[in-house]
């Protein structure tokens, strides 16, 4: 059990480059959810899903998609980077149900030049 | 939706009780307050949760008012590894789900 994993750890992009941030648990959750924590500050929501099929933007969401194909991975794309952009970004995950709690990857740097 | 506010900082000695204050004023009925850590650069860490009873694990204890309007989070023997950023968390409902938002949270400094 792998609990939440988040690929890659450190990435540096050229700014107008296009990336991938891979999330992929195993636990069978429903709920899925980006967000990004910039230096000295909280995390904010970038965009969820509540389950395979279904995702819904956050408080952050221009400049990035997402899609849910399976239950298990939950891919973050950004279409053109900008400096903006360069945060420390975290995939979660939870069953369905409110009142569970959620699991946290361990991150992801990004860099925008 | 319902927000939450904490202090920016607190400092606690090792060994003793830390009281982590949040108030959500605005919650609504169906609502849960959660919390979580972040110790520094590591994802955030699940510790607690309740609706309207004081909840206790094995982290920690939580303390809701009778009006639910505020909450505190105990950890009843702070040990350095608990230096942290503590989020205070208002679970939030929405159309087909759930949604979860964080503030900018509490920084505990547990000293020796």
């Amino acid at each position: 059990n792998a609990g939440v994993t988040q690929t890659p750890k450190f990435q540096v992009l050229k700014t107008g480059q296009s990336m991938t941030l891979q999330c992929a648990q195993d636990m069978n959750h429903e709920y899925m959810s980006w967000y990004r924590q910039d230096p000295g500050m909280g995390l904010r929501l970038i965009h969820y899903s509540v389950g395979a099929g279904i995702t819904d933007q956050g408080e952050v969401p221009n400049g990035y998609n997402v899609s849910r194909s399976t239950t298990e991975d939950f891919p973050l794309r950004l279409l053109s980077a900008a400096p903006s952009q360069t945060s420390v970004y975290f995939c979660a995950s939870s069953y369905g149900r409110a009142h569970y709690g959620y699991t946290f990857g361990s991150g992801t740097r990004l860099t925008v030049v | 939706d319902a927000k939450t506010t904490q202090p920016t900082s607190m400092d606690c000695a090792e060994g003793r009780a830390a009281n982590l204050p949040c108030n959500h004023s605005t919650i609504s009925g169906n609502e849960y307050v959660y919390w979580y850590r972040q110790i520094h650069s590591q994802g955030p860490q699940y510790i607690i949760h309740g609706l309207k009873n004081n909840e206790t694990n094995e982290m920690a204890s939580l303390i809701i008012t009778e009006d639910r309007k505020s909450s505190t989070l105990i950890l009843p023997h702070a040990t350095l590894r608990d230096t942290a950023v503590y989020y205070c968390i208002v679970r939030v409902p929405n159309t087909g789900g759930f949604k979860t938002i964080f503030g900018a949270g509490t920084r505990l400094f547990v000293k020796a």
